[in-house]
């Protein structure tokens, strides 16, 4: 069983206030990570797909590091916005025959105006 | 350009019936997955299917959950003598294949109350 960790389960911000969650995954065997965000009556929109040690990829407003050797990742909001507000999902993917993504539970980001 | 449907996106039944929860994927993505979201919970895998290859069933919950995808595009998921447990947030996504690279792209789930 694959154990893929994010935290903290929840975030209030104020706007404006620049933010990070992490999310933990096993270090052995690693082939990719993901990150999706998941706004309220939305369905999950991929934001990165990371794959070699030391990536670091930005979107706008919002970057993302991987270090795959001690198994975790950084996503980093700068400047929030209340369009920001969303649970941020990192998913983990396994080489070879496992082709699911195992999902953690989440990020849920509330931006305060 | 479309992207992923599912329908219904709500469904309310009674115990003990059964039920069936459909997904349009994007045309031409060869990998459709089955996840769904328990109140309070992560998303669980539930059924991977890639091409013709055989399906990745073992996320399946119980024998009661089965799935099929009819000519490589459109899934059925079937849930039989549905349960409360059962109630959730269902999610399909498909994606381009599996390379390294290829994230997934979700529907807008069916929502699943089980009374």
């Amino acid at each position: 069983i694959l154990n893929v960790e994010q935290s903290p389960q929840s975030l209030h911000v104020q706007e404006g206030d620049s933010t990070n969650f992490t999310c933990s995954f096993p270090s052995s065997n690693f082939y990719a990570l993901h990150w999706y965000r998941w706004e309220t009556a939305k369905s999950p929109e991929a934001l990165f797909v990371m794959t070699l040690n030391g990536d670091e990829k930005k979107k706008g407003r919002i970057s993302a590091t991987l270090n795959t050797k001690e198994g975790y990742s950084y996503l980093y909001i700068k400047g929030s916005q209340p369009e920001d507000s969303a649970t941020y999902l990192c998913a983990f993917r396994l080489p070879g025959s496992a082709r699911q993504l195992t999902f953690g539970s989440g990020t849920q980001l509330t931006v305060l105006p | 350009g479309a992207g992923v449907s599912q329908s219904p996106s709500n469904k309310v039944t009674e115990k003990g019936k059964d039920v069936e929860l459909r997904c349009d994927p994007i045309s031409g993505h060869t990998a459709l997955y089955w996840y769904r979201q328990s109140l309070g919970q992560g998303l669980e895998f539930l059924i991977y299917f890639q091409g013709n290859s055989a399906p990745d069933k073992s996320g399946l919950p119980s024998d009661r959950f089965s799935a099929e995808r009819t000519g490589g595009s459109v899934s059925t998921l079937t849930i039989q003598r549905t349960q409360q447990e059962d109630s959730a947030v269902y999610l399909c996504a498909s994606s381009p294949g599996t390379g390294q690279n290829s994230p997934l792209h979700f529907g807008n789930g069916t929502r699943l109350t089980v009374t």
